[in-house]
């Protein structure tokens, strides 16, 4: 069994629509949850991270952080077509070395 | 543009081959990660430089090696290439290591596609 575990969809909504992203860990000691985007054929880039438990927004963007359920989820409201990606969880212990252990990606594909 | 370059951008190699991948951190980044993206394991840590020194090592293969020099370009060495061992392979910088509850935001680059045949 994964560190991260991640549907891996693909997930398919209308533009405007709220998507729902979530990931499960097993790894008590993760304490800093990440949400990354990657468009295909690129690197991905950071959305979004959270430390600990709770809730964090920007813009349309909410994270939520549910440590005593391990437990993770991305909200994205009002989702557009530029939306479409694959959107990765990571996570990582926060000690010196600081290294991601990510989830295997969600495909979102937001249609017009 | 994450301001982290990555070269080359693809490779096509034969098995048995050896390949150098090459990475430039972000200015004032002192860290350097390598990771690297199959379809069947996903986006996995390497191995992590911070100012010259190996700070961390994930599920990296004997046959590969890393190095950061003093101007604190990354290379990654990777040999006795498999076809498994196609994959992209991404660089990532930060300002540090990171320390007890500490978060350095990690820059990807666009990624070497490596191909081997």
């Amino acid at each position: 069994q994964k560190e991260v575990e991640q549907d891996p969809g693909p997930l398919s909504v209308p533009e405007g629509a709220i998507v729902s992203l979530n990931c499960t860990y097993s790894n008590s000691a993760f304490q800093y949850f990440m949400w990354y985007r990657q468009y295909s054929r690129k690197g991905p880039e950071l959305l979004m991270y959270t430390y600990s438990s709770g809730n964090k927004e920007d813009g349309r963007f909410t994270a939520q952080v549910d440590k005593s359920s391990k437990y993770i989820s991305l909200f994205i409201r009002d989702s557009q077509p530029s939306d479409s990606a694959t959107y990765l969880c990571a996570m990582t212990v926060g000690n010196a070395g600081n290294m991601l252990t990510f989830g295997g990606g969600t495909r979102l594909m937001v249609k017009p | 543009d994450s301001g982290v370059t990555q070269t080359p951008k693809h490779l096509i190699t034969a098995t048995g081959q050896r390949v150098t991948l090459r990475c430039s951190p972000r200015s004032g980044d002192l860290s350097v990660y390598w990771y690297q993206q199959s379809l069947d394991q996903g986006l996995q840590f390497l191995i992590q430089y911070y100012n010259g020194e190996e700070r961390a090592k994930g599920n990296i293969l004997e046959r590969f090696s890393a190095q950061q020099f003093p101007d604190l370009h990354s290379e990654l060495n990777l040999s006795s290439l498999e076809l498994g061992d196609s994959a992209l392979y991404f660089c990532a910088s930060s300002v540090g290591t990171g320390g007890s509850q500490a978060y350095n935001e990690q820059f990807f680059g666009p990624g070497t596609r490596l191909t081997v045949l």
